[in-house]
């Protein structure tokens, strides 16, 4: 069964930081690697997404890394605002199945 | 065009109460998708559809959870006799077959 496991829970910096935010997976046998964004009280936003044949996805000031034969991926945020301010979460799709989360790294900047 | 909608936003039930909650894909969707998330939690599978069959509802809680799609198009997520334990964000999701899956806005639950 895969599990997803997002490292830290929180994360608290000043503004125009660069930060790393870090995520799991117990199986490789993945069909793609998704970053979502949560505000509070709304839904997903999708961020970025990797197919399990690349090795990172760019958009703006974000980043995100997959390593799939150790299981891991990393969603990069340079340069820190405010606005970035946010629940992260990880998400494996191993193909024809219900996406598996991670419970999510909350992020605060602070101004 | 339209995203995924999902009514209503917030409902309040009082123990004991049936619920219903829906959910409309974005059109020409064919699989939509059920996820649970429980506060300071990530989303987790209740039930999927692909048009109007239900192909795995292996992550439904329990017998009072049950969810159609009898058109294949709109679905409605059906609680009875609402236990505390279901308060949760219910999120929908739809998607074009192996696609990404576009989430709705949700619908807080809150079970008295």
């Amino acid at each position: 069964k895969q599990e997803v496991t997002q490292i830290p829970a929180a994360l608290s910096v000043p503004e125009g930081e660069n930060l790393v935010l870090n995520c799991s997976f117990t199986d490789s046998a993945i069909y793609n690697l998704q970053w979502f964004r949560q505000d509070p009280g709304k839904g997903l936003t999708s961020l970025l997404l990797i197919q399990s044949s690349q090795r990172e996805q760019t958009s703006g000031r974000l980043n995100a890394s997959l390593d799939k034969s150790s299981g891991r991926s990393t969603l990069y945020i340079a340069a820190s605002q405010p606005g970035d301010s946010a629940t992260y979460l990880c998400a494996v799709d191993s193909g024809n199945t219900p996406l598996v989360f991670g419970k999510g790294t909350r992020l605060s900047v602070i101004a | 065009g339209a995203g995924v909608s999902q009514s209503p936003r917030y409902k309040v039930a009082k123990r004991g109460q049936d619920v219903a909650l829906r959910c409309d894909p974005i059109s020409g969707h064919v699989s939509l998708f059920w996820y649970q998330q429980a506060l300071g939690q990530g989303p987790e599978f209740l039930t999927y559809f692909q048009n109007e069959a239900q192909l795995d509802k292996s992550g439904l809680p329990s017998d009072r959870f049950f969810a159609e799609r009898p058109e294949g198009s709109v679905s409605t997520l059906k609680i009875q006799r609402t236990q505390q334990e279901d308060s949760a964000v219910y999120l929908c999701a739809s998607s074009l077959p192996t696609d990404t899956q576009y989430f709705g806005p949700g619908t807080r639950l809150t079970v008295l």
